[in-house]
């Protein structure tokens, strides 16, 4: 089946520091990507629509300033975290979406950030 | 807006005993719904889906789904579970169109089949 890869799989940084995680589609084109997060025992909340050589979409009540995300090539999707703060502390989910308006999506394995 | 609901946190079973997880869901539009499963450090993967069709739903290792639209349902389903079913389950939604991968997601439901 198609895979979509993150990196890194898990980051610790320092308060006030940048942090970006990749999203990467390695078999298939993916126009379109979406970043969830998850707090723990808590449901995964979809942050942004991630389109390619467009700018994002972002959900209600997600700082756009805060979490960029860049999608510059239909393989490869990034997202940002600027000026961490603990509470930015979380697993980050990206998906991307193969094919057309019912194009299977795939899920990335996660990228759990930990500010101290 | 769409909301999920999955009524179980936890379901705890013994190996070869029928396991049902539910999901109930809210949607002002008409929705299509997933089951997804997680094992342990590793990503999501698609369990089933329904579209459109056949409002019973299967996949390939025996878990089977049913849409009910007057309860607003799509409860997961397995006569009988194996211990590498272990895992945690996703119930999610969408919408159509362009925003078809919008999931929203239920709060997960961690399934522990025990010999």
């Amino acid at each position: 089946g198609a895979v979509v890869s993150q990196h890194p799989s898990w980051v610790i940084c320092k308060s006030g520091t940048s942090v970006k995680i990749e999203c990467r589609s390695l078999d298939f084109q993916a126009t379109t990507m979406f970043w969830y997060r998850q707090f723990p025992k808590q449901s995964l909340m979809l942050m942004a629509t991630s389109n390619e050589g467009s700018k994002a979409t972002y959900e209600q009540g997600v700082e756009k300033d805060k979490f960029l995300i860049n999608h510059a090539s239909l393989t490869l999707s990034t997202l940002t975290v600027t000026s961490a703060h603990p509470e930015d502390s979380s697993f980050y989910i990206c998906s991307g979406q193969r094919g057309g308006n019912t194009g299977e999506l795939f899920f990335g394995e996660g990228s759990r950030l930990t500010v101290l | 807006a769409q909301s999920v609901t999955q009524l179980d946190s936890q379901v705890p079973v013994f190996e070869e005993a029928p396991v049902e997880l539910r999901c109930n869901y809210s949607s002002s539009v008409s929705v299509y719904l997933f089951w997804y499963v997680q094992y342990p450090n590793q990503g999501l993967q698609l369990l089933l889906k329904y579209l459109s069709g056949s409002t019973l739903v299967e996949s390939i290792n025996g878990f089977e789904a049913e849409f009910n639209k007057s309860q607003t349902s799509f409860h997961l389903r397995k006569p009988s579970v194996h211990i590498s079913d272990t895992a945690e389950y996703f119930c999610a939604v969408s919408a159509g169109g362009t925003s078809y991968g919008k999931l929203t997601f239920g709060q997960g439901t961690i399934l522990t089949v025990h010999p």
